[in-house]
């Protein structure tokens, strides 16, 4: 069974502090993405990687950058946490290619007040 | 720029009847795949069922179809004979054609909560 796991359920932290969130895929995939899910407007892209090093800006990365230094893992950096960096994080990771499905971890609820 | 469209926010639908949960989606790309998630209330995002643009026949996974009707960009997913256990948000998602770089991300919609009732 593919494996995507993330460093922490819940996660609370102050407004300023510097925040990283944690990723790791059992699975060999290239491909890794790092998401936010805030209630009425789905899931939207921050960051993703197509290979060890590679990253490319999603849709919302103002205010995170990430990190992969190995293939198996990827990190969503948040340099000085706002209050309106609080939700949901998603992490998944996947196989190029057109036709292959995203794996997902069980999220990170980060609360920044 | 790639955009989905779930326009049904909320849906409600009574054990063992079926239920369709409607996706339109607006790309220039001749090749793109679309993808539709489950997420139950303990947030797990669980993969359900792929539709290629070039796949002649609508794609089925047990319970779950497509109604896939490329000229009018949509792609519906129908839930036959509903289960409590369907109860969920459901996401519907694309993926451009390219396979390396920017080719790989999954755009996704903003969700239909769906309601399955005794």
């Amino acid at each position: 069974d593919v494996k995507v796991t993330q460093s922490s359920r819940y996660l609370v932290k102050r407004t300023g502090e510097k925040v990283f969130l944690e990723c790791v895929q059992d699975m060999d995939h290239e491909n890794m993405f790092w998401y936010r899910q805030d209630p009425g407007l789905g899931l939207r892209l921050i960051y993703f990687s197509y290979d060890v090093k590679m990253k490319e800006k999603g849709d919302i990365p103002e205010g995170y950058s990430v990190s992969r230094e190995k293939k198996e893992r990827f990190s969503l950096i948040l340099e000085s946490a706002s209050t309106n960096q609080t939700s949901m994080y998603l992490c998944a990771s996947s196989f190029a290619g057109l036709a292959h499905e995203q794996y997902f971890g069980p999220g990170t609820r980060l609360t920044v007040t | 720029a790639q955009k989905i469209t779930q326009t049904q926010p909320g849906m409600f639908v009574q054990e063992k009847e079926a239920v369709t949960l409607d996706c339109t989606y607006d790309t220039s790309d001749q090749s793109y795949g679309l993808f539709w998630y489950k997420q139950p209330s303990s947030g797990e995002m669980i993969f359900l069922i792929y539709q290629g643009s070039y796949d002649e026949q609508n794609a089925t996974e047990g319970r779950y179809s497509l109604n896939f009707q490329k000229a009018r960009k949509s792609t519906n997913l129908v839930i036959s004979a509903s289960q409590l256990g369907d109860s969920a948000m459901y996401f519907c998602a694309m993926r451009e054609g390219k396979i390396t770089g920017g080719g790989n991300k999954l755009t996704f919609g903003t969700g239909t909560q769906l309601k399955v009732e005794l």
